[in-house]
């Protein structure tokens, strides 16, 4: 029953430092995707992938890298952080048909400084 | 390009009071709407959904009808409760733009009951 699992929970980065926030799914989507979450911004799209080995670029992709090498996991990397990127970052999936709602993970909150 | 737009917030409602939230919407085809809700700490949940004009979403006691000729999908409830208070997001996903798996959220609204 696990859906999507994000980790991890929190995390503080200097300027300049880079990481990965993990996304792991157990419902055999095609779907993943990143948003990130800012006050009074709603949810922006970051890349999204429609299957394993495909990945794209959403609104705000740069600074930002993405891989797809299972169906199960969408590693999302930070390449060198900077506090423009401080945000609460979502993990979301889905069946990929028209209509299909997203399962998001409970995400991840980046701190950068 | 698409949009959502929600009223601004925050609501605050007395328990049972009665609940509008506001959402407009611009598609260039015939998108397929959302409300999604997202309690503290939490990630979001879906709420409800419609995908074709005049359906009805309903869930929880909470309703919204997708009506295409005021481009709107307005998340009504008619006695609130406590456990209702969270940020609530409309959000489309339209297949003309490219990509129906991708959703165009807007910017929230959040809803607090006082009891």
């Amino acid at each position: 029953n696990a859906g999507v699992t994000q980790t991890p929970k929190f995390q503080v980065l200097k300027t300049g430092q880079s990481m990965t926030l993990q996304c792991a799914q157990d419902m055999n989507h095609e779907y993943m995707s990143w948003y990130r979450q800012d006050p009074g911004m709603g949810l922006r799209l970051i890349h999204y992938s429609v299957g394993a080995g495909i990945t794209d670029q959403g609104e705000v992709p740069n600074g930002y890298n993405v891989s797809r090498s299972t169906t199960e996991d969408f590693p999302l990397r930070l390449l060198s952080a900077a506090p423009s990127q401080t945000s609460v970052y979502f993990c979301a999936s889905s069946l990929g048909r028209l209509g299909s709602p997203l399962h998001f993970g409970n995400g991840t909150r980046l701190t950068v400084t | 390009g698409d949009s959502v737009t929600q009223m601004e917030g925050p609501v605050t409602l007395s328990e049972e009071a009665f609940l509008t939230i506001n959402c407009t919407y611009t598609a260039t085809g015939y998108p397929s709407l959302f409300w999604y809700v997202q309690y503290p700490g939490e990630g979001l949940q879906l709420l409800l959904k419609a995908t074709k004009a005049d359906d009805k979403g309903s869930n929880k006691g909470f309703e919204a009808t997708y009506r295409k000729e005021t481009t709107s999908f307005h998340l009504e409830k008619g006695s609130v409760q406590v456990s209702d208070s969270a940020v609530y997001f409309c959000a489309l996903s339209d297949p003309s733009s490219g990509s129906a798996r991708q959703l165009t959220f807007g910017s929230g609204t959040q809803l607090t009951v006082l009891p």
